[in-house]
């Protein structure tokens, strides 16, 4: 079982509708949780980070946090061609210092 | 402008000939770490580093070698690369707390033959 697990895609939605990102983790020691957003070959950049179980909210974008169900999730609202790229979700693992990524959700949103 | 930033971009090398990749922040990060990309896998850690002169082993160590001699600098290094090191490699930075961004650079694509 991967640490980080996200379904690959390609998750296809037309402009203007909500993109729903899912993402589960396994470890509950996980304490912090990222959304970074890939545009093909370039490198990664932060969209979201939550901590805490619940929502966060900033623009277009929304974070769900359930530590319960060891789920995070990602909603992008008013979806844009120029949101096309591949979600990466990422748990910070305190105890290991390390920044676990997930394989990625590849997102097209189509005119 | 705060960054970081990797060379070189774009490197095609022959097995077993040593290489470099260096990583260069300007944020005074304590932080640093290495990853490799390839398809279906999404990025796997290959070192990290806390802080000056300590490093330790990611995910995917084998046939790595890092240094982190200044704050700023954390080279990656290939004593002898195979094609199976064939990929694309970033470098990061953040502060040492849990929540911390990690600010990425840019990339360098590799391809040993």
């Amino acid at each position: 079982q991967k640490e980080v697990e996200q379904n690959s895609g390609p998750l296809s939605v037309p402009e203007g509708a909500i993109a729903s990102l899912n993402c589960t983790y396994s470890d509950r020691g996980s304490q912090s949780f990222f959304w970074y957003r890939q545009y093909s070959g370039k490198s990664p950049e932060l969209i979201m980070s939550i901590y805490s179980n619940g929502d966060k909210e900033d623009g277009r974008f929304t974070a769900q946090l359930n530590k319960a169900s060891q789920y995070v999730s990602l909603l992008i609202r008013d979806s844009q061609p120029s949101d096309s790229a591949t979600y990466l979700c990422a748990g910070w693992r305190g105890g290991y210092n390390k920044l676990i990524f997930g394989a990625g959700t590849r997102l097209a949103v189509h005119p | 402008e705060a960054q970081v930033t990797q060379n070189p971009r774009y490197l095609i090398t022959v097995t077993g000939k040593k290489l470099t990749v260096t990583c260069s922040q300007n944020m005074n990060h304590e932080y640093m770490s290495w990853y490799r990309q390839d398809p279906g896998l999404g990025l796997r850690q290959i070192y990290y580093s806390m802080n000056v002169e300590v490093t330790d082993k990611g995910d995917v160590p084998e046939g790595y070698k890092v240094s982190r001699k200044e704050k700023r600098n954390f080279p990656l290094i290939l004593e002898s690369p195979s094609p199976n090191q064939t990929s694309l490699y970033f470098c990061a930075s953040s502060q040492l707390l849990p929540g911390s961004e990690a600010f990425f650079g840019q990339g360098t694509r590799l391809t040993v033959v």
